[in-house]
């Protein structure tokens, strides 16, 4: 089944400076890759996603790239501010629209 | 997007007893998903509840240890059946409102000490 591998899995950065969180799987079948940010006592909320026929998307300060050759893609957010402290979460899945299996989570702490 | 409410919020449980979480969806949903998140760690997903007929589980998930109900579109309820204190987790409800999106939302979560 598929494997997906996140990394680094705590994160401290400066408000204002650049946040990025990398995660690698093992199927190349899979062709859907979410991102979510898990605030405390939260459910997971979905941020950004992206589509195996795009190599990359952005929203605003956060932005997602892919590397299909590699098996990897990563998320990066800009100019992070306090309220971007939280457990993020990678994820892929197949066309078939089936199961999400997910990264192991980064904790990202943006010190003021 | 679709709102997914789930309760109880949080629950203490005494060993050997059960406790069946409820999720209600806002709108009607292609599928729904039980989801597994042990304290400090990530996702695990127990099982995908299928309207009207038996839930599909992953390896290392039971029926007879996780009984799963989907009778509509819109609701499921998850039982944590003779419980331990491994139990103790938060169990996530999720759901995938259309056909051929892969876009899953979340609910709140339950979180569950079994004592």
């Amino acid at each position: 089944g598929e494997n997906v591998e996140q990394h680094p899995s705590t994160l401290s950065v400066q408000e204002g400076d650049s946040a990025v969180i990398k995660c690698t799987y093992s199927d190349s079948a899979s062709n859907y890759f979410p991102w979510y940010k898990q605030e405390l006592g939260k459910g997971p909320q979905l941020i950004i996603d992206i589509r195996s026929n795009v190599g990359e998307k952005k929203d605003q300060r956060i932005a997602v790239t892919l590397n299909k050759t590699a098996k990897h893609f990563s998320l990066h957010i800009t100019e992070t501010q306090p309220e971007d402290s939280a457990v993020y979460f990678c994820a892929a899945a197949k066309a078939a629209g089936n199961k999400l299996t997910f990264g192991g989570g980064t904790r990202v702490l943006v010190k003021p | 997007s679709a709102v997914i409410s789930q309760k109880p919020s949080r629950d203490i449980c005494q060993r050997g007893t059960s406790l069946t979480i409820q999720c209600q969806v806002d709108s009607q949903v292609t599928m729904m998903f039980w989801y597994r998140q042990q304290p400090g760690q990530s996702l695990t997903l127990i099982a995908t509840a299928n309207q009207g007929s038996e839930a599909t589980y992953e390896s290392g998930f039971v029926i007879d240890k996780f009984p799963i109900s989907r009778p509509n579109l819109t609701f499921s309820t998850l039982t944590v059946s003779n419980m331990s204190p491994e139990d103790s987790s938060i169990y996530l409800c999720s759901a995938r409102t259309r056909v051929g999106n892969t876009e899953a939302f979340f609910g709140q979560g339950t979180r569950l000490t079994v004592v």
